[in-house]
């Protein structure tokens, strides 16, 4: 069974500054899908970003970057330009192609990101 | 606003008793799963519908039931509730079984 591991329950940053969060992943399968979202005080789930694991292109959003060691099995994300609405629990969350068409998300204990004015 | 759209919001029930929460995918979206978020296990898959079909199960008790209607939308069921159960119950959708998910608001369950 895949595994996803958030190391850093709680970190802060201060506003218009860069943050790095970690994750590590594991599984025995090449092709995945790696996700981050972002849970804010109203609770709802919002996918920042998405990394397919046959790319070897970080993926990009705006302020919002991933990198992706594959070989390490790590998928961090780095927030630029910290505003104080990236205040929120962020979770990495892991996919696989599934078997016979299953596609559920594996998650990891999330972060919660606090940005200091 | 992802479009998902999960009702009730809130809702509080007492011990033993069953509630059924409901899910409106995505206009468009076949693929329905339903997630638990507790404070001791996190956030965790109980189970996928695809069109109407069950396609994955996760962890999810057999006091809990799920399905899928003709126009997809979908409800699961919670019986025999216990304090234990009190948790956000997520309802994420996607165009199709492969593809990126996106979830409600959540319904918060408090069993008293």
């Amino acid at each position: 069974a895949q595994t996803v591991t958030q190391s850093q329950p709680e970190m802060s940053v201060q506003e218009a500054e860069t943050v790095t969060l970690s994750c590590t992943y594991d599984t025995s399968e090449s092709d995945y899908y790696l996700f981050w979202y972002k849970q804010p005080p109203s609770r709802q789930m919002i996918l920042v970003i998405r990394q397919e694991a046959y790319k070897q292109q970080n993926a990009t959003e705006n302020r919002f970057s991933v990198n992706f060691q594959k070989a390490a099995k790590s998928f961090s994300l780095k927030i630029s330009d910290s505003q104080l609405g990236d205040a929120a629990m962020y979770f990495c969350a892991y996919r696989s192609e599934g078997r016979a068409g299953s596609y559920q998300l594996t998650f990891g204990k999330g972060t919660k990101l606090s940005v200091i004015p | 606003d992802s479009g998902v759209t999960q009702t009730p919001k809130h809702l509080i029930t007492a011990t033993g008793q069953r509630v059924t929460l409901r899910c409106s995918p995505r206009s468009g979206d076949l693929s329905v799963y339903w997630y638990q978020q507790s404070l001791d296990q996190g956030l965790q898959f109980l189970i996928q519908y695809y069109n109407g079909e069950e396609r994955a199960k996760g962890n999810i008790l057999e006091r809990f039931s799920a399905q899928q209607f003709p126009d997809l939308h979908s409800e699961l069921n919670l019986s025999s509730l216990e304090l234990g159960d009190s948790a956000l119950y997520f309802c994420a959708s996607s165009v199709a079984s492969g593809s990126t998910a996106f979830f409600g608001q959540g319904t918060r369950l408090t069993v008293v």
